[in-house]
């Protein structure tokens, strides 16, 4: 099993629609991340979790909603998205040591598209 | 202000062409990490290196080398002989000690290789 797997690969959907994201990761890291990744735009951090616990939400919408049930496993809960939301959705983890580099090993990504 | 710098939007060579991607960075930290990823068309972010800010000593890796400068805030990244394969965008990161789940990333810069 490869590293980090994202379900959905290709995810279209409604501005009324409701939707999860998955990714899963068989490393035995600690920390895993959702990234949004808009066309011509840099790497967006939306939400990092460390031990299961959410340690940051750069100010994301409410219509994204994440979820970590285990250091294994992190969803990304949809509602009610705009068109402007339409994106590369990255997730990556790494494994949290103190006083070391700490490199993200990403998944393949889900491209959504909202209509 | 950006903490990472890709001045290079797009570069474009022929194939066994050498081709350098500049990287500058900006941090108060005395230690930090600074990481190259590459993505391919497909969408994953593939991890390349990893460098400490204690550690000046430049590395290669097959065709692949980087040139990393404190005096001069640079992370620069070389492909030697650059092949059709190495076609993708180019990510440069930086992390901060202190803030061990916080990467800052550049632009990008999209490398085509034409045969």
């Amino acid at each position: 099993e490869t590293g980090v797997t994202q379900t959905p690969r290709h995810l279209v959907m409604g501005m009324t629609n409701k939707k999860s994201l998955k990714c899963e990761q068989h490393l035995g890291h600690n920390a895993m991340y959702w990234y949004k990744q808009s066309a011509k735009k840099p790497l967006e951090l939306m939400f990092v979790y460390s031990l299961e616990e959410r340690v940051e939400n750069n100010s994301v919408p409410s219509r994204f909603s994440p979820e970590c049930p285990n250091s294994s496993h992190l969803f990304l809960h949809l509602h009610t998205l705009q068109p402007e939301d339409s994106a590369l959705y990255l997730c990556a983890s790494s494994q949290r040591r103190e006083g070391q580099g700490n490199e993200q090993f990403f998944g393949p990504g889900t491209r959504l598209t909202v209509l | 202000a950006q903490k990472v710098t890709q001045a290079q939007t797009e570069i474009s060579v022929v194939e066994k062409e050498d081709v350098t991607l500049d990287c500058v960075y900006e941090t108060r930290d005395t230690t930090y990490y600074l990481f190259w990823y590459k993505q391919p068309p497909s969408g994953e972010l593939v991890f390349l290196i990893r460098r400490n800010s204690f550690d000046e000593q430049n590395e290669i890796s097959g065709r692949y080398s980087w040139n990393f400068q404190k005096s001069t805030s640079s992370f620069n990244f070389t492909i030697t002989a650059s092949q059709v394969v190495d076609s993708a965008v180019y990510f440069c990161a930086l992390s901060e000690a202190l803030i061990f789940n916080k990467f800052y990333f550049g632009s990008g810069t999209k490398l085509n290789v034409k045969p």
